[in-house]
């Protein structure tokens, strides 16, 4: 199956500094999801973006598919953006996302 | 986005008992619902696919008879967990999609404790 990895796999911030997380698969893909596990563990979904490039508020994402990877931006972070980052991945012929490695992030004041 | 609840989000249970979780799409009709488990600071784990109206689809290595999965309607499907022991014990999200391979949304996730 499918391959996902997340880097880097811990992060540590200060407070309004930017940060790139980066997310390689193996195999082409017909959807991409970001997500964001907050500390109560629900997965909060940021960006459906299987290519192109995305913005929401302080959250961008662009996915280059040819290349397989895709790549989520945090700018001016905040201690609210502390969690866990996943990307999920729908390979090929699957029918069920294939979840990264994750990446968890900590802001500190 | 879509709104998936989930329920209860937190279960204590005796060994031995059963656990049943809700996992609902809220204001849109899900035709698959899955069910992952997620151990402390891994990733989630696909358990299973379900679709409305028929049986469930199994990921390897996952007891179809210790974790039963019910799908009866566009909008509720159900995990049993069954004769629940400490090792069950985990954190369990459910997820749902509208059409087939679209957007995913998830539920607020369930964490059982088995003493």
């Amino acid at each position: 199956g499918i391959q996902v990895e997340q880097s880097p796999p811990d992060l540590i911030l200060q407070e309004g500094a930017n940060s790139t997380l980066r997310c390689n698969f193996s195999d082409s893909v017909n959807n991409l999801q970001w997500f964001h596990q907050n500390p109560w563990g629900q997965l909060i979904n940021l960006f459906y973006i299987p290519s192109g490039t995305k913005q929401n508020g302080r959250l961008s994402a662009t996915t280059v598919a040819t290349e397989r990877y895709s790549l989520l931006y945090i700018s001016s972070s905040q201690t609210t953006d502390s969690g866990v980052y996943f990307c999920a991945v729908l390979g090929g012929t699957a029918s069920k996302l294939t979840f990264g490695t994750g990446t968890r992030l900590q802001v500190t004041l | 986005g879509a709104v998936v609840s989930q329920h209860p989000s937190r279960v204590i249970c005796k060994s031995g008992t059963s656990v049943k979780i809700e996992c609902r799409s809220l204001d849109f009709q899900a035709t698959t619902m899955f069910w992952y488990r997620q151990f402390p600071k891994q990733s989630l784990m696909l358990m299973a696919t379900s679709n409305e109206g028929s049986k469930a689809t199994y990921e390897q290595g996952v007891e179809k008879d210790k974790f039963l999965i019910n799908h009866a309607s566009l909008t509720l499907s159900t995990l049993t967990v069954t004769s629940a022991h400490p090792e069950d014990s985990s954190f369990y999200i459910c997820s749902a999609e509208g059409t087939m391979n679209t957007e995913a949304f998830f539920g607020q996730g369930t964490r059982l404790t088995v003493v």
